[in-house]
């Protein structure tokens, strides 16, 4: 089945600066690929995907891209703000399985 | 998106008992998911509940532990039987997904403990 890994685990920048997080998934057969975002005792909340026909998706600070070939995707964050400080997960589904597997998420910590 | 409910929104049980979670959508939906969240960790995919069939089980979780009922397409409840500290979790209901990849969006949860 589909493996999700996501580094890092954590990562602390200082507000302005870019914060990347990347994720690797196993199943050739994923074709769709989102984010979430958790703040704390809140439900995750969808902040931007991309599916396979697509390599970059960007949405005013935020971008995803996604190579196929190395099977990997990654979140870019730009412009970092205190607001952005929460827990981001990757994910992946494939249109066989149908259901979302999750990475094990990013710690992202914004300073003032 | 689908407003999601979910309740109880947080319990605090006892140790041998069962907890059964709701949740309510309002809108038609095909695909309903039971998540769980241990605390500090990422979404681990408990079942797929199916209206009008069984659910389908991840690896590693079980209908005796967890039965699932999906009555129609905007209702779905998650039981947690015979529980133990070890359940003690956030458990979440989701909807979407689905065979074209349709967003999934996630129900407010519900924080269980378990003494």
């Amino acid at each position: 089945g589909e493996n999700v890994e996501q580094h890092p685990s954590t990562l602390s920048v200082q507000e302005g600066d870019s914060a990347v997080i990347k994720c690797t998934y196993s199943d050739s057969a994923s074709n769709y690929f989102p984010w979430y975002k958790q703040e704390l005792g809140k439900r995750p909340q969808l902040i931007i995907d991309i599916r396979s026909n697509v390599g970059e998706k960007k949405d005013q600070r935020i971008a995803v891209t996604l190579n196929k070939t190395a099977k990997h995707f990654s979140l870019h964050i730009t412009e970092t703000q205190p607001e952005d400080s929460a827990v981001y997960f990757c994910a992946a589904s494939s249109y066989n399985t149908d259901k979302l597997i999750f990475g094990t998420g990013t710690r992202l910590q914004v300073f003032p | 998106s689908a407003v999601i409910s979910q309740k109880p929104s947080r319990d605090i049980c006892q140790r041998g008992t069962s907890l059964t979670i709701q949740c309510q959508v309002d809108s038609q939906v095909t695909m309903m998911f039971w998540y769980r969240q241990q605390p500090g960790q990422s979404l681990t995919l408990i079942a797929t509940a199916n209206q009008g069939s069984e659910a389908t089980y991840e690896s590693g979780f079980v209908i005796d532990k967890f039965p699932i009922s999906r009555p129609n397409l905007t209702f779905s409840t998650l039981t947690v039987s015979n529980m133990s500290p070890e359940d003690s979790s956030i458990y979440l209901c989701s909807v979407g997904g689905g065979l074209i990849n349709e967003k999934l969006f996630f129900g407010s949860g519900t924080q269980l403990s378990v003494l």
